[in-house]
């Protein structure tokens, strides 16, 4: 299995500010994944974070809005640009490790007012 | 793209009791079903997987079983106690490394 950290673990903004989570791991991992929680729901894959060159975004999310940076095989930021209350959410990154299985964070909870 | 529908959303159990939660899947490509357990205030953990070349697997008291003609895997927690309340995920993987998940369900254990 892998370790994974992520911060912060919970943050309340205001709409119109943007907040970066990041995830650091600690074993050098090639898949990294940053998915969406929202209240009382099921996981949506936002995108995957790509070492070296731009995320492969889901369809519903796009780069503008959720700018991901990948610049090493342990680490990975997600941003949440122009914040709304609809993005309220938990922000969870994930990683492939082993054969197929995949591993999650502790998520990071956040609040928009 | 894949589909996966999970059942029950909510399931109230007795102590020591047996609690069974059912996923379809359909993409027919799928070859591996993960389940995991998520806790209140943590990210999901994988709790046991099972690949499509094996009809059961277990661990201690959970079991998890595939049937690839009917398209359809099932988790079974035995003997459940208090900590097994949480809501549990099941997920699928049509190849790649995306995967799908299904809607959740919240399992209660009444001491």
């Amino acid at each position: 299995s892998a370790v994974i950290s992520q911060k912060p673990s919970r943050d309340i903004c205001q709409r119109g500010t943007s907040l970066t989570i990041q995830c650091q791991v600690d074993s050098q991992v090639t898949m990294m994944f940053w998915y969406r929680q929202q209240p009382g729901q099921s996981l949506t894959l936002i995108a995957t974070a790509n070492q070296g060159s731009e995320a492969t975004y889901e369809s519903g999310f796009v780069i503008d809005k959720f700018p991901i940076s990948r610049p090493n095989l342990t680490f990975s930021t997600l941003t949440v640009s122009n914040m709304s209350p609809e993005d309220s959410s938990i922000y969870l990154c994930s990683v492939a490790a082993g054969v197929d299985e995949q591993y999650f964070g502790p998520g990071t909870r956040l609040t928009v007012t | 793209g894949e589909n996966v529908e999970q059942h029950p959303s909510t399931l109230s159990v007795q102590e020591g009791d047996s609690a069974v939660i059912k996923c379809t899947y359909s993409d027919s490509a799928s070859n591996y079903f993960p389940w995991y357990k998520q806790e209140l205030g943590k990210g999901p953990q994988l709790i046991i997987d099972i690949r499509s070349n094996v009809g059961e697997k277990k661990d201690q008291r959970i079991a998890v079983t595939l049937n690839k003609t009917a398209k359809h895997f099932s988790l079974h927690i035995t003997e459940t106690q208090p900590e097994d309340s949480a809501v549990y995920f099941c997920a699928a993987l049509p190849g790649g490394n995306k995967l799908t998940f299904g809607g959740g369900t919240r399992v209660l254990v009444k001491p």
